[in-house]
């Protein structure tokens, strides 16, 4: 069975922390997303993966194949960046979409 | 360019009735995904539609179905809806066996009385 992981599944922290948020999956991955939902539905894809590390901006994503397991981190983390963070893995046999999501990371930057 | 638009954006519906939730790709994309998303969970795959086709089915029942039109621009369509349907429901597009980031519309809110 597909089945995609994260954790915390709720976080709180201060303006400015180093903010780190974990996906595990299991095996038959070939693309792992990390996706950004704001209150309201809309949802903005960060990043795809398929091995080692991605960087823009603030964000940084990276996954390790061999540990099945993915992180995402906020550097300088501000207010805005209070959103849900879903993290999705495209299995293989799929296509471009048919994603198997995680329940999300729901993250509160306080001033 | 327009990225990926949905319509309606709300909509409310009674038990048993049947609702049809529309999507537009963004530009020069031919592949479009449909996900269901109840409240607190993540999203869920439903289908996916690539030439007109079902090319993917997540677990749903087939009250769910679809449509592609040539112009690429989707339908959902649920009938008999249950309670349970009420969730947002996401579109999103992509080029076909091109690995990239997706673009997802933003979402019809649904919700069955």
């Amino acid at each position: 069975k597909n089945e995609v992981e994260q954790s915390p599944q709720n976080l709180t922290a201060q303006e400015g922390e180093f903010i780190t948020i974990n996906c595990s999956y299991s095996v038959g991955i070939s693309a792992l997303h990390w996706l950004q939902q704001h209150p309201g539905g809309g949802i903005v894809s960060l990043f795809m993966l398929s091995s080692g590390k991605k960087k823009h901006g603030r964000l940084i994503a990276t996954i390790n194949i061999q540990e099945k397991h993915s992180s995402l981190h906020i550097t300088a983390s501000h207010p805005r960046d209070s959103a849900v963070y879903i993290c999705a893995g495209m299995y293989s046999g799929g296509g471009a979409d048919g994603l198997t999501f995680g329940k999300g990371t729901h993250l509160i930057i306080q001033p | 360019d327009a990225g990926v638009t949905q319509s309606p954006t709300h909509l409310i519906k009674t038990r048993g009735q049947q609702v049809t939730l529309r999507c537009s790709p963004k530009s020069g994309h031919d592949t479009v995904s449909w996900y269901q998303q109840a409240l607190g969970q993540g999203p869920q795959f439903i289908f996916q539609y690539y030439e007109e086709e079902e090319r993917q089915r997540g677990n749903f029942p087939d009250r769910f179905s679809g449509h592609q039109f040539p112009n690429y621009s989707s339908e959902l369509n649920v009938n008999a809806l249950l309670l349970g349907d009420s969730a947002l429901y996401l579109c999103a597009s992509s080029r076909r066996q091109v690995s990239e980031k997706l673009f997802f519309g933003s979402g019809t809110q649904l919700s069955v009385l």
